[in-house]
């Protein structure tokens, strides 16, 4: 049974960037997506971005320009870097697989295995 | 623009039928995925393609579609399907895309 863990700092200055890798385990297949998402404080489930088992990333549009997935393949690990934080960017960071289901040519993807998830407070 | 949109609560007796909707336009032809989110924990996919059950999630829990609006029914609910649901599906560029999230409470 694959699990995911994420892990990284709780806490985070204004400006600086936050860093987040996740763990997976349980299972020797390298042909997965994965995918990072938040939740701030008492709100809904935000998508923040993926990255392919080749190394192809996608991003939310909010954030593209302060967002890196990578990808660590030698040790089944993948990362969250997120530039520039404010405190609008503290919230729970969840590590996530993504599968693809299709109809008809086009391809929704779901989020079917999680982290436990991580607190992230941007706060000086 | 691709929204998707939930009432904010629904409340139930135990026992009874609950139903929760998610109305988006991309619903017509994207498939729909809920998650149960309990208090505290992470997030879990308990309906994928609209209606299908992954294993490990009760019977209770099944899905439904119709035109724009996908439906998640708990039949017999039971105290510990308290928690916050979402669905998700795909914007216009095929990202994913979740709703704001329903609360059930069991009375």
């Amino acid at each position: 049974q694959m699990q995911l863990q994420e892990s990284g700092p709780g806490l985070v200055k204004p400006s600086e960037t936050l860093s987040l890798t996740c763990s997976v385990s349980g299972d020797s297949s390298n042909t997965y997506y994965w995918s990072w998402l938040r939740q701030p404080p008492g709100k809904g489930l935000e998508w923040v971005g993926y990255i392919d088992y080749r190394g192809s990333t996608n991003y939310n549009p909010s954030f593209k320009s302060r967002v890196t997935i990578s990808l660590h393949t030698s040790n089944k690990q993948f990362s969250l870097s997120l530039g520039s934080v404010t405190a609008a960017d503290t919230a729970i960071y969840y590590c996530a697989r993504l599968v693809g289901y299709c109809s008809t040519g086009i391809c929704v993807d779901a989020f079917d295995i999680w982290g436990q998830g991580t607190m992230v407070t941007v706060s000086s | 623009s691709y929204e998707l949109t939930q009432p904010p609560s629904v409340s139930v007796s135990p026992g009874q039928t609950a139903r929760i909707t998610c109305s988006g336009d991309g619903l017509a032809k994207l498939y729909g995925y809920w998650y149960q989110q309990k208090s505290g924990q992470a997030p879990v996919l308990v309906i994928y393609k609209d209606t299908e059950r992954p294993s490990g999630i009760p019977e209770r829990f099944s899905g439904s579609t119709s035109g724009t609006t996908v439906t998640l029914t708990i039949s017999g609910v039971q105290a510990e399907d308290e928690a916050d649901y979402y669905c998700q599906s795909a914007d216009n560029n095929g990202s994913p895309l979740f709703g704001g999230g329903t609360k059930l409470t069991v009375l």
